[in-house]
């Protein structure tokens, strides 16, 4: 089945530093990827998508592109703010059984000033 | 203001009883899920619905149920069968077409006694 594998955490860069989280996945087909970030006590907000290879998305600084020839979708951000402490999931929603999606176990981050 | 109410945010049972977790929307979303997040892991589906009057199960089904009487509402029971219900549980909707975005509630933390 499809599967999502994050880099494990958790991470602790200190303020103004280069973050890559990397994420893989496994599934058929080409599924949408997205990138979710939690808040300390809150739900899932969307932070970042792509639905097909090679595409690209960004929000608030941080980017990912959707590599098929890889099977990454890593998260990226040229320098990090302390807001930026929370804890980042990455996922898929693959061409089967399409209202799923299947979660990576998170990664915790932690910026430091 | 449109979203998604989880209530309450903090809830305490006593072993061996029964509880209900609230969901309520007003996207006027037709599908509706439920998560559970424990620590250091992904989310896992517990229950979805695409459409009033319909359910189906998810990965870890086993000791919960739920209702979807109303569009606006889909509550989780967790039963006495649920052998550790202590976790943090996530209610979902998603938007139609192809947009087909997940967006979160605020979540309940759960914690049995």
């Amino acid at each position: 089945g499809d599967s999502v594998t994050q880099m494990e955490g958790p991470v602790t860069l200190s303020e103004e530093a280069f973050l890559t989280i990397n994420c893989t996945y496994t599934a058929t087909g080409y599924p949408s990827l997205f990138w979710y970030v939690q808040y300390p006590g809150e739900g899932l907000q969307l932070l970042l998508k792509a639905t097909k290879a090679d595409d690209k998305g960004s929000n608030k600084g941080f980017e990912a592109t959707y590599r098929k020839e890889t099977t990454s979708f890593h998260l990226e951000k040229g320098s990090v703010q302390v807001s930026d402490s929370a804890v980042y999931f990455c996922a898929l929603r693959g061409i089967q059984g399409a209202q799923k999606l299947v979660f990576g176990q998170g990664t915790r981050l932690t910026i430091n000033p | 203001d449109g979203g998604i109410t989880q209530s309450p945010k903090y809830l305490f049972r006593k072993e061996g009883q029964n509880v209900t977790l609230s969901c309520e929307q007003n996207l006027n979303h037709d599908a509706m899920y439920w998560y559970r997040q424990d620590p250091g892991q992904g989310l896992r589906l517990i229950y979805y619905s695409q459409i009033v009057n319909d359910f189906q199960k998810g990965d870890i089904a086993e000791g919960y149920s739920v209702s979807r009487e109303k569009k606006e509402s889909f509550p989780l029971t967790v039963t006495s069968a649920q052998k550790n219900p202590t976790a943090f549980y996530l209610c979902a909707t998603r938007s139609p077409g192809g947009n087909n975005e997940q967006f979160f509630g605020p979540g309940t933390r759960l914690t049995v006694l």
